[in-house]
């Protein structure tokens, strides 16, 4: 079963307005963390935000949020105010298991692509 | 300033010419990975090390190997690449723990023919 699901291969938004992208997930630890990483066409991953599996807030940073619902297992992204820039593939991860010495394990979603009209 | 350098940034090579791609970060980090990224599958994490000398076995190992003599050095290594293994390669780093982002290198493209 796939561990992390973007089920939206492509989304439009029109400059200005918000969007959701959707992020659910699969696991059976009570501790995790969940990533969002923006890709632009240059191709290099851009850490956005961070949720964590005990956090109580949705996580903010600036223009992006994070919708959490725990008991449904979704952490979708919030991004207010597109703007041209936010044109680029986005990425929900997560990593399993909180020691240190729960290795490096971070599992990526297919991706979304969004394109924001002008 | 604190960054993941990979190199090269683009190679075409042929099927069974042993390559390496190198691995370098500068901000200490204990943790190190290596992803490919294949269009509609995200990225798939191939090794990842947790310290000097401790390596271990992502979700697609096969046809790859890694090493970590070094804290800040960690290559990717194609001993007899095949086409199958075309790809985006990213390098990433991070300090011990789950609530740490990856910091990514810039990727390097490879091309089997």
């Amino acid at each position: 079963a796939q561990k992390i699901t973007q089920t939206q291969p492509g989304m439009f938004v029109q400059e200005k307005e918000a969007v959701t992208l959707d992020c659910t997930y699969d696991t059976s630890d009570q501790s995790y963390g969940l990533f969002w990483y923006k890709q632009p066409s240059s191709g290099e991953m851009i850490f956005l935000i961070y949720q964590g599996s005990y956090d109580e807030q949705n996580a903010t940073e600036g223009r992006y949020s994070l919708n959490f619902q725990k008991a449904r297992k979704s952490a979708n992204l919030v991004i207010s105010a597109s703007q041209l820039g936010d044109s680029a593939m986005y990425f929900c991860a997560m990593r399993e298991g909180w020691s240190n010495n729960a290795g490096n394990m971070l599992t990526f979603g297919g991706g979304t692509r969004l394109m924001v009209k002008p | 300033e604190a960054q993941v350098t990979q190199n090269p940034r683009y190679l075409i090579t042929v099927t069974g010419k042993k390559l390496t791609v190198t691995c370098s970060q500068n901000m200490n980090h204990e943790y190190m990975s290596w992803y490919r990224q294949d269009p509609g599958l995200g990225l798939r994490q191939i090794y990842y090390s947790m310290n000097v000398e401790v390596t271990d076995k992502g979700d697609v190992p096969e046809g790859y190997k890694v090493s970590r003599k070094e804290k800040r050095n960690f290559p990717l290594i194609l001993e007899s690449p095949s086409p199958n293994q075309t790809s985006l390669y990213f390098c990433a780093s991070s300090p011990p723990g789950a609530n740490q982002p990856q910091h990514f290198g810039d990727g390097t493209r490879l091309s089997i023919l």
